[in-house]
């Protein structure tokens, strides 16, 4: 695998499940990002990782809790969702925090929360 | 805080013509740097071009150019030659120096026609 791969690619869960999403960098990176896609707002960043440790939460409910356990490595987890939370998960990397290093996107977990 | 505006949900052009997607943009900040990104259909975003405020020049890749006006906070893409593949949802993006937030505007759904 090659660059930054998501885990589910789809899922399904009901507001009282609780289920996380992965993410996973072979890119040597080490800052990791989540962001949510709507279909009716743009692009939002949630959460910003910097060698493991949380630099960036963005006014994310609780009931999203990320992860970091190594610089490769990502999760959202997510608990007692709400059917506005359905969207498009993406998760990025980038060699370094700072706006001139590029971010590397993942293809996203499509999430409907029923 | 900066807000990112693309006042163009949808735009069509035909294969080989060039077409210009708009983004505007409003910040206090002297030095930022813009992005326009890519995200084909059910694949992943990737980064197009980028420019630096401080950069007088216009950024260039390959069909790719923008065109940077700061004092207006205008930062509009042109696709030269356009082809098929360049069928996708583009997105223009500012990043602050200051932090690690990355705003987007609400994307452009670009139609290439045979």
């Amino acid at each position: 695998e090659t660059g930054v791969t998501q885990t589910p690619r789809h899922l399904v869960m009901g507001m009282t499940n609780k289920k996380s999403l992965k993410c996973e960098q072979h890119l040597g990176h080490n800052a990791m990002y989540w962001y949510k896609q709507s279909a009716k707002k743009p692009l939002e960043l949630m959460f910003v990782y910097n060698f493991k440790e949380q630099t960036e939460n963005n006014s994310v409910p609780s009931r999203f809790s990320p992860e970091c356990p190594n610089s490769s490595h990502l999760f959202l987890h997510l608990h007692t969702l709400q059917p506005e939370d359905s969207a498009l998960y993406l998760c990025a990397s980038s060699q370094a925090l700072g706006a001139s290093y590029e971010q590397y996107f993942g293809p996203g977990t499509r999430l409907t929360v029923t | 805080a900066q807000t990112v505006t693309q006042s163009q949900p949808e735009m069509s052009v035909q294969e080989a013509e060039t077409v210009t997607l708009s983004c505007t943009y409003d910040t206090s900040e002297s030095d930022y740097y813009l992005f326009w990104y890519k995200q084909p259909p059910s694949r992943q975003m990737i980064l197009v071009i980028r420019q630096e405020a401080y950069k007088q020049q216009n950024a260039t890749e390959n069909r790719f150019s923008v065109n940077f006006q700061k004092a207006a906070k205008s930062f509009s893409l042109k696709i030269s030659d356009s082809q098929l593949g360049d069928a996708a949802m583009y997105f223009c993006a500012y990043r602050s120096l200051n932090n690690n937030d990355m705003r987007f505007g609400a994307g452009t759904r670009l139609t290439v026609k045979p």
